[in-house]
């Protein structure tokens, strides 16, 4: 089974900041057939379902805006979110779908 | 707009049996894989099911195989998961997911509001 690794448990910035998430897999998340990885990032606020940012480690997902990059290859992801909003105060996720699914432990989210 | 309405939660004794239900709309639900998520209280997300298109083939974890079931009836735009022999440790909010992507294994692109199991005496 793949397990993946994420950090940090929680972070706290002010608005305007960058932030960075991290995940590591316990193996290779890349397609040797058509070279994408299999990593996706979801944003659940509180109360709310989960709802995708990134796929392919680096796809942002239809109406995301740009401030959500995803990044990395392999075994190491990165999520950096910069110029932090207010509503970007949330539960962060990463999911492997290389073989089977597994979620990272998740990030907390707070604005200062 | 792509819904996905879960239904059939509620509270449940040990050893006893729910089947959740999942109505979606707004795509032609034949066409994609589904799934089923769960999140138990103040925890994180995980996998708990996925069937095909036709359904026939089902995937699970092995924190679930052989005691839930996932189906489907694509003529009602339905997606279903039986849970037997329940345990405590199946409390958790269950979400309704569709899968998305250009080709398997499929990452999940949208969910429904989920709908809360509690398993308790």
């Amino acid at each position: 089974d793949i397990v993946m690794t994420q950090s940090p448990f929680s972070l706290a910035v002010s608005e305007g900041e960058m932030v960075t998430i991290n995940c590591k897999s316990s193996q290779s998340l890349l397609s040797s057939g058509n070279q994408k990885n299999y990593l996706a990032w979801y944003q659940q606020k509180p109360g709310q379902s989960p709802k995708l940012l990134i796929y392919y480690a680096s796809t942002r997902q239809s109406g995301v805006p740009d401030r959500f990059i995803g990044s990395g290859s392999g075994t190491d992801f990165t999520l950096t979110i910069s110029d932090v909003q207010a509503e970007d105060l949330a539960d962060y996720y990463c999911l492997q779908h290389y073989s089977y699914l597994t979620f990272g432990s998740g990030t907390k989210l707070e604005i200062k | 707009e792509v819904q996905l309405v879960e239904s059939g939660g509620g509270l449940v004794q040990p050893g006893r049996s729910l089947k959740l239900s999942c109505a979606a709309s707004g795509f032609t639900f034949s066409n994609y894989y589904m799934a089923w998520v769960r999140q138990a209280p103040k925890k994180g997300l995980e996998w708990v099911a996925t069937i095909s298109t036709s359904g026939s083939r089902t995937y699970y974890p092995d924190s679930v195989k052989g005691r839930f079931t996932i189906s489907r009836d694509n003529a009602k735009s339905s997606l279903y998961l039986q849970m037997n022999s329940l345990k405590s440790e199946d409390t958790a909010t269950y979400y309704c997911a569709r899968h998305g992507g250009e080709q398997p294994p499929y990452y999940f692109d949208y969910w429904g509001q989920g709908v809360m199991v509690t398993v308790s005496s």
